[in-house]
């Protein structure tokens, strides 16, 4: 089985401050992982997944996402938080059975 | 289509009766999901399809919840006989096919059963 933890419900960050959102998994063998961001009343959207390669790997509106394997995490990263990144953020994580496993979502909450 | 499509967007609909939500893919993905999203949880796996075939159907929550995908392109859920649990926003999504590539979401389609 495999499974993602967001232990954190909330991140409060001050504008122009670095952000961090935590994401740790469980699965068989190496993962496939991902982040998604969701804004009020809409679909989820596509960040950034790693695969394999380079640890860190670079997505959308200036994240980035650290593959750590020995502690078996995919923290969310942003150098500079802006208000307009104020939304919900998933993590996923799936492999052989292509179907991506969902943690339950960290609000973050960048303040002006 | 450049995106995935989903209607309704909203549905409000009486306890005990049948609603289809549809789902339209980016066109030449193979793979299609359905979540199913609660107030403040992430999405919970439904059903999966590759091409017309229903590959897994582990998460539907019970005998009332029904997918298709007929021709391998645009797939229908169908809620029958609703209760108030079924209130949700069920979220379709569509990839290419093989394990690793990105899924992408529709706006979803907002239920409740009132």
């Amino acid at each position: 089985a495999q499974s993602v933890a967001q232990p954190e419900d909330q991140v409060n960050v001050a504008e122009g401050n670095p952000l961090t959102v935590k994401c740790t998994y469980s699965v068989s063998g190496n993962p496939y992982l991902f982040w998604y961001v969701q804004y009020p009343n809409r679909g989820l959207q596509f960040l950034l997944k790693y695969i394999t390669g380079d640890n860190l790997v670079k997505g959308s509106y200036g994240f980035e996402a650290e593959f750590n394997k020995s502690q078996t995490s995919f923290h969310l990263k942003k150098p500079s938080a802006l208000v307009s990144d104020s939304a919900l953020y998933f993590c996923a994580v799936s492999r052989g059975s292509y179907i991506p496993t969902f943690g339950r979502g960290t609000s973050l909450i960048v303040h002006p | 289509g450049a995106g995935v499509s989903q209607s309704p967007r909203y549905k409000v609909a009486k306890r005990g009766q049948d609603v289809a939500l549809r789902c339209d893919p980016i066109s030449g993905h193979v793979s299609l999901f359905w979540y199913q999203q609660a107030l403040g949880q992430g999405p919970e796996f439904l059903t999966y399809f590759q091409n017309e075939a229903q590959l897994d159907k582990s998460g539907l929550p019970s005998d009332r919840f029904f997918a298709e995908r007929p021709e391998g392109s645009v797939s229908t859920l169908k809620i029958q006989r609703t209760q108030q649990e079924d209130s949700a926003v069920y979220l379709c999504a569509s990839s290419l096919e093989g394990a690793g590539n990105t899924i992408y979401f529709g706006e979803g389609s907002w239920l409740t059963v009132v």
